[in-house]
């Protein structure tokens, strides 16, 4: 089966850097991505890494480790509109996403 | 590009009624699209597999009698939530993987439907 993990909650204060970590047990792999979620609204792609190694894109950056079944989601530079859910997700077997429970961050100034 | 559209973007309805919910990809073809479902300060469950042109694949525990699922086009695919009751009430999303993407596993999101039944 597949399964999961990531922090339900974090808090930062504008400006800084958090790091939001992902562990993941799957059948088979197919890459993993970050999606942001903001209350009420529909997740937004972020990220997608396949191979290991840190991918940069602007203020977010996100990182995988096959091997360990490990990713993370860099945020740089934090602002108040980053206070949102960051979702973990792996497709399944065919192409299904399966989520993990989201993180909750929180930026204050 | 990779416009995914819903349709309503909320409902409230009566205990007991049905209601429609429509998901189109707007501007690539979907062969296969994805209903989620989620509950207030949960992450999105997967309920079910959208194909066109052949029955969905539900997801244990998810009623298929229930949850109607019919994916008729390329680009539209329905869910209809049957004699929908209070516990039914949540945000229904929606997304859609281009059928040229290959191995490229990316899906394109819908806003979302926020049902509420009363």
């Amino acid at each position: 089966g597949q399964n999961i993990d990531q922090p339900t909650e974090m808090t930062a204060t504008e400006g800084a850097i958090v790091q939001i970590n992902c562990t993941y047990q799957t059948s088979g792999f197919n890459g993993l991505f970050w999606y942001q979620q903001h209350a009420g609204e529909a997740p937004t792609f972020l990220s997608y890494n396949v191979l290991d190694g840190l991918e940069e894109k602007g203020r977010f950056s996100s990182f995988l480790s096959r091997s360990k079944g490990y990713s993370y989601l860099l945020l740089k530079e934090l602002q108040m509109k980053d206070s949102a859910s960051y979702l973990c997700a792996a497709p399944q077997a065919g192409t299904a996403l399966i989520f993990g429970k989201g993180t909750t961050l929180s930026v204050s100034s | 590009g990779a416009v995914v559209s819903q349709h309503p973007s909320w409902v409230i309805c009566k205990s007991g009624t049905s209601v429609k919910i429509e998901c189109r990809s707007l501007d690539f073809q979907a062969t296969t699209m994805f209903w989620y479902r989620q509950f207030p300060k949960q992450s999105l469950m997967l309920m079910a597999t959208s194909n066109e042109g052949s029955k969905a694949t539900y997801e244990q525990g998810v009623e298929k009698d229930k949850f109607l699922i019919n994916h008729a086009s390329l680009t539209l695919s329905t869910l209809t939530v049957t004699s929908a009751h209070p516990e039914d009430s949540s945000f229904y999303i929606c997304s859609a993987r281009d059928a040229l993407a290959g191995d490229y596993n990316e899906q394109f999101f819908g806003p979302g439907t926020r049902l509420t039944v009363l």
